[in-house]
């Protein structure tokens, strides 16, 4: 069965930055594209950007370029994001969530973690 | 950026009942690509409709999407005690991928 599972919580102060892993399992790793979708607290969901494991290729909401980038380690199984110049408004929950075959489209999220907070404050 | 307003903000009803959600988009989806979310406390959300009106895997025929171009609902038939919970639209015709901000159905 399909699982991604996330790393744990974390606590960074403004101006650090932040790596949180996803572990994937039970599926073609790089058959599917990654994506990783954010909620502060209270608050809707908000797409951070994507990733295709085959490639390596990713795509950013532009709210986040030049802060964000994703990786992936296709010997582990694992993808990473990295989110730089922390704020306090960073302060989110973050999920890894499945998209569709790399082939087809970005597509919508029928697999996610099980979230990893990330809480910024001095 | 294709902005989705999900209405109403809350809904309120009983077990039983019949719920119906709307998301408008600011543009019309391509190829109606849109998919629908359930996100209770404390949970990741989980995939219910894709496609406009597609069900994902092992969700109950009580769950139903419909609309075209800018209009999309999403219906439950009839609510069931675990139904209470947040829905999210999300469109995914365009980059960036973009949600609504959700409607919250509770229990009257």
């Amino acid at each position: 069965q399909v699982q991604l599972v996330q790393s744990g919580a974390e606590v960074k102060k403004p101006g650090a930055s932040v790596t949180v892993s996803c572990k994937a399992s039970g599926y073609t790793f790089t058959n599917y594209y990654m994506h990783w979708v954010r909620q502060a607290p209270g608050q809707g969901l908000e797409w951070v950007g994507v990733i295709n494991p085959s490639s390596g290729a990713t795509s950013y909401a532009q709210k986040f370029q030049g802060r964000v980038t994703m990786t992936r380690d296709t010997s582990t199984t694992t993808f990473y994001m990295e989110l730089s110049s922390l704020r306090s408004d960073d302060t989110a929950v973050y999920y890894c969530a499945r998209g569709l075959r790399v082939a087809v489209e970005w597509g919508y999220f029928d697999y996610w973690g099980q979230g990893t907070l990330v809480t910024v404050s001095s | 950026e294709i902005v989705l307003t999900q209405s109403p903000g809350t809904l309120s009803l009983s077990p039983g009942e019949r719920a119906t959600l709307s998301c408008r988009a600011s543009q019309s989806v391509r190829s109606n690509y849109l998919a629908w979310y359930q996100q209770k406390p404390g949970q990741a959300p989980r995939l219910l409709i894709y496609g406009t009106s597609s069900r994902a895997t092992g969700i109950p025929d009580r769950f139903s999407g419909s609309g075209s171009g800018t209009d999309f609902a999403f219906t439950i038939s009839r609510l069931e005690p675990e139904d209470f919970a947040v829905y999210y639209c999300q469109q995914y015709g365009s980059s960036p991928l973009t949600f609504g901000g959700g409607t919250k159905v509770e229990s009257k």
